[in-house]
């Protein structure tokens, strides 16, 4: 099993530009979760999915969006970035302990 | 929302020494999980506890499940440099989300 992947690793973007960051894990897992992660903090929790379909706003889901088409995949969609939206992202999944991917580190300038 | 008092928030130690963190709430949690994370990488699972009073051991690292089910322990015995890092506890109820300690940054001098 690959676990849990992340791409892309490293992105820049401009203010105002879009992206999606892309999750996938191939461990039949039906939660997925998306987490920020800023310098020297813990992580915030941003969107969540208990399965295929569903999704529900986490603690910090303002500028972001996702969707939950297939057990495998879960996005996560910035529309408009901000500075603000700097920070290390985090994707993870589990039925019972939960699995990190590696993390995609964005640059909003 | 919920939130979980990690301590000490950071630790500098010197290299054999033991090593003890704890994480404590007002909530009660049917799973404690402990996680580390090192530089860049994202957060890797060391220890899962579900039983109150549940004591588990993963090599040199031991952490037990709070009888009263709000809080838990970490232990690292006979520190080593490859355990430099941030270890993060995270409390579970049930099919609920999982709720994050702040984290403790241990960094250890040869």
């Amino acid at each position: 099993n690959a676990g849990v992947t992340q791409t892309p690793k490293f992105r820049i973007l401009k203010i105002g530009q879009s992206m999606t960051l892309q999750c996938t894990q191939d461990m039949n897992h039906n939660y997925m979760y998306w987490y920020r992660q800023d310098p020297g903090m813990g992580l915030k929790l941003i969107y969540y999915s208990v399965g295929a379909g569903i999704t529900d706003k986490g603690e910090v889901p303002n500028g972001y969006n996702v969707s939950r088409s297939t057990t495998e995949d879960f996005p996560l969609r910035l529309e408009l970035a901000a500075p603000s939206q700097t920070s290390v992202y985090f994707c993870a999944s589990r039925n019972y302990e939960q699995y990190f991917g590696p993390g995609t580190r964005l640059t909003v300038t | 929302g919920q939130q979980l008092n990690q301590s000490p928030q950071s630790m500098f130690i010197q290299e054999g020494e033991d090593v003890s963190m704890n994480c404590t709430s007002s909530s009660i949690f049917n799973t404690w999980l402990w996680y580390k994370q090192d530089p860049g990488e994202g957060p890797v699972l060391l220890i899962a506890l579900y039983k109150a009073g549940e004591l588990t051991s993963n090599g040199r690292l031991t952490a037990q499940f709070g009888i009263t089910r709000k809080d838990s322990f970490l232990n690292i015995s006979a520190s080593i440099p490859s355990d430099v890092g941030i270890y993060f506890c995270a409390g579970q109820q049930g099919a609920q989300k999982l709720v994050f300690g702040q984290g403790t940054r241990l960094t250890i001098n040869p």
